[in-house]
């Protein structure tokens, strides 16, 4: 089983829905967590790190279900600049990574 | 800042033959780390280092070795390139890695590194 499980997707979606991608992790001794934003052949950039609470940036929302071991990023008013694969990043002594989810969002 | 930088950008090796990728970081991290990224597959971690001075295997560390002499740099060796060794590879630095806070990776632009 591997340690971070994500849907590849793609996701494709009109300009200013609302779309939420998944991600489950299975140590549950797992203490951090990120969303990075991945563009085609370039690195990965750290979009948000999730907290225990729940947190906001602006349209993007991040939110961790430590019960059921997964985190979970909302993006509300897809723009076309949202494009991208979204990575999902847990920590747990070192870092795993999912292999991403692919969002196409279309005018 | 110029944050976590890589060279070179590409490469193209024959099989066999040797080459050294270097990454530096100015953000003062402790950790830095060496990935490679394969089509339809995640990031793996292939070395990474604690500190200056140290070194630690990843996941996937077989026909690479790295150094760490100088806290702001981090050089990944393939001895001898082989095609299986083609891929896209990042450099990242955080200033810790453990679970508290302060650490999130920052990633470099890449390198990409065909093995003919």
């Amino acid at each position: 089983r591997k340690e971070v499980e994500q849907d590849p997707g793609p996701f494709n979606v009109p300009e200013g829905a609302t779309v939420a991608f998944n991600c489950t992790y299975s140590n549950s001794a797992s203490q951090s967590f990120f969303w990075y934003r991945q563009d085609c052949r370039k690195e990965p950039k750290l979009l948000m790190s999730v907290y225990s609470s729940g947190n906001e940036d602006g349209r993007f929302t991040a939110q961790l279900n430590r019960a059921s071991q997964y985190i979970s990023l909302l993006i509300r008013d897809s723009k076309l600049s949202d494009s991208a694969t979204y990575l999902c990043v847990v920590n747990f002594n070192k870092f795993y990574f999912g292999s991403g989810t692919k969002l196409n969002v279309k005018p | 800042n110029a944050g976590v930088t890589q060279t070179p950008k590409f490469r193209v090796l024959k099989t066999g033959q040797s080459m050294t990728l270097l990454c530096a970081q100015d953000m003062n991290h402790e950790y830095m780390y060496w990935y490679r990224q394969d089509p339809g597959m995640g990031l793996r971690l292939i070395h990474y280092s604690v500190g200056e001075g140290t070194t630690a295997k990843g996941e996937v560390p077989d026909g690479y070795n790295v150094s760490r002499l100088k806290k702001q740099n981090f050089l990944l060796g393939l001895e001898s390139a082989a095609p299986s060794q083609t891929s896209v590879y990042f450099c990242a630095s955080s200033f810790f890695g453990g679970g508290g806070g302060h650490n999130e990776q920052f990633f470099g632009p890449g390198t990409r590194l065909t093995v003919l």
